[in-house]
């Protein structure tokens, strides 16, 4: 069975610091994405990322995976209140397994100014 | 752009009745998703059609069913609504399983 496990789970932090958000997964896969949920909205899709080594970055965000350790990190610079939400990871198998994605927890994120 | 649609987006049921939750995409995608989310419990899937004809149960099916109609629509039905099926239902959809998700706007259902 596929877990996956994010950390923090709740974050509060200032304006201007950086920080990091982790997501593990117990199961071999290169197919990892990171999800923004504001209150009482839907998920929309941040990043995909399909290989080791792959990194992708939009704005103050930057995604990255490693496939042999596991771990996919979201890393924020220099924060903004606008970047206050939920965040969540969800892996995914390559090898046409019909299972959809597997989510964490997710990570709820309050910048405070 | 319409996406993922879901019908209704709110609902109050009292405990036993039933109903069903509408699901369409005009993506031409061949998977498609019901998740339940919970406070505290991220997203749970509860059933999932790898593709047109085929369904399957995730983690948390019990007290669900679903339908693939066709390739557009998936639909999932509470036959006997109970307070603990209070929840925000997602459906989702994606090209093939596995591939990136997209989600439809939400359906938030109470049970009294």
């Amino acid at each position: 069975e596929l877990k996956v496990e994010q950390n923090p789970l709740f974050l509060s932090m200032q304006e201007g610091k950086n920080y990091t958000i982790y997501c593990n997964y117990s199961t071999t896969s290169d197919r990892l994405y990171w999800y923004r949920q504001d209150p009482g909205k839907s998920l929309e899709s941040l990043f995909v990322l399909l290989s080791n080594g792959a990194v992708k970055q939009e704005g103050r965000l930057m995604a990255s995976l490693d496939t042999k350790a596991r771990l996919s990190t979201l890393h924020i610079t220099a924060a903004v209140h606008d970047l206050s939400a939920t965040y969540f990871c969800a892996v995914g198998f390559s090898g046409g397994g019909a299972d959809g994605l597997t989510f964490g927890k997710g990570t709820h994120l309050i910048i405070q100014p | 752009n319409a996406g993922v649609t879901q019908t209704p987006k709110f609902q109050v049921l009292k405990t036993g009745q039933s109903m069903t939750l509408q699901c369409a995409q005009d993506m031409n995608h061949n998977s498609m998703y019901w998740y339940r989310q919970d406070p505290g419990m991220g997203l749970r899937l509860i059933y999932y059609s790898a593709s047109e004809g085929t369904t399957d149960k995730g983690e948390v099916p019990n007290g669900y069913n679903v339908s693939r109609l066709n390739k557009r629509e998936f639909s999932l039905r509470l036959e006997s609504a109970a307070p603990s099926q209070t929840s925000v239902y997602f459906c989702a959809s994606s090209l093939r399983a596995s591939d990136e998700a997209f989600f439809g706007q939400g359906t938030r259902l109470t049970v009294v």
